[in-house]
């Protein structure tokens, strides 16, 4: 089946710093792939996705690119703010099953 | 702007009751999902529906029923509580086939423990 693997966390940073967390992933087909970010108390909300190969996604200064040669989706900042700091979760849609698979979630702290 | 609602941010009940979560979207979705979230282990899906009076089985449905009367309200229901459900639990919605464009909407997630 599907399955999304994440780079483990936590993960914490000082302020301005880079920041990438991996993603990758196994899927039957062409699936669409997702980072979601998570702040504190509140729900998922969409950070960027990308639905087809080479797609690059981005928002807010964060980016990723759709590498179906590694069956990667690498999520990176060039410099990372405190109000950055959440818990991060990369996703797949299978299109065909038309459920999305996640994976564990990173958290970053990021430090003043 | 988009809205998923559920019903309790926070909920404490006893082995052996029967709970109640309840989720409502005001964005006229086809698809609505729930999952729970625990440490460690990302998001599971529990179970989803696709279509009012429909559903199917997640990855984990063991425990966990639901009803979708209405369109815009997914239920998720426990039968019988046990410890190993205490969690986090997130409802969410999409658009369904057409213009589906895969994003998923969150509710704000309810935070059960179970005694």
């Amino acid at each position: 089946g599907d399955s999304v693997t994440q780079m483990e966390g936590p993960v914490t940073l000082s302020e301005e710093a880079f920041l990438t967390i991996n993603c990758t992933y196994t899927a039957t087909g062409y699936p669409s792939l997702f980072w979601y970010v998570q702040y504190p108390g509140e729900g998922l909300q969409l950070l960027l996705k990308a639905t087809k190969a080479d797609d690059k996604g981005s928002n807010k200064g964060f980016e990723a690119t759709y590498r179906k040669e590694t069956t990667s989706f690498h999520l990176e900042k060039g410099s990372v703010q405190v109000s950055d700091s959440a818990v991060y979760f990369c996703a797949l849609l299978n299109t065909n099953a038309g459920k999305s698979t996640f994976g564990d979630g990173t958290t970053l702290t990021v430090k003043p | 702007d988009v809205k998923v609602t559920q019903s309790s941010r926070y909920l404490v009940k006893r082995t052996g009751e029967k709970v109640f979560l309840e989720c409502v979207q005001d964005m006229d979705h086809e698809n609505m999902f729930w999952y729970r979230q625990d440490p460690g282990l990302g998001l599971r899906l529990i179970y989803f529906s696709y279509d009012v009076k429909m559903k199917e089985k997640g990855d984990i449905p063991e425990g966990y029923s639901v009803s979708r009367e209405k369109k815009e309200r997914f239920s998720l229901i426990l039968e019988s509580a046990s410890t190993n459900q205490t969690s986090m639990y997130l409802c969410a919605s999409s658009l369904g086939l057409a213009g589906n464009t895969g994003e998923l909407f969150f509710g704000e997630g309810s935070r059960l423990t179970v005694l």
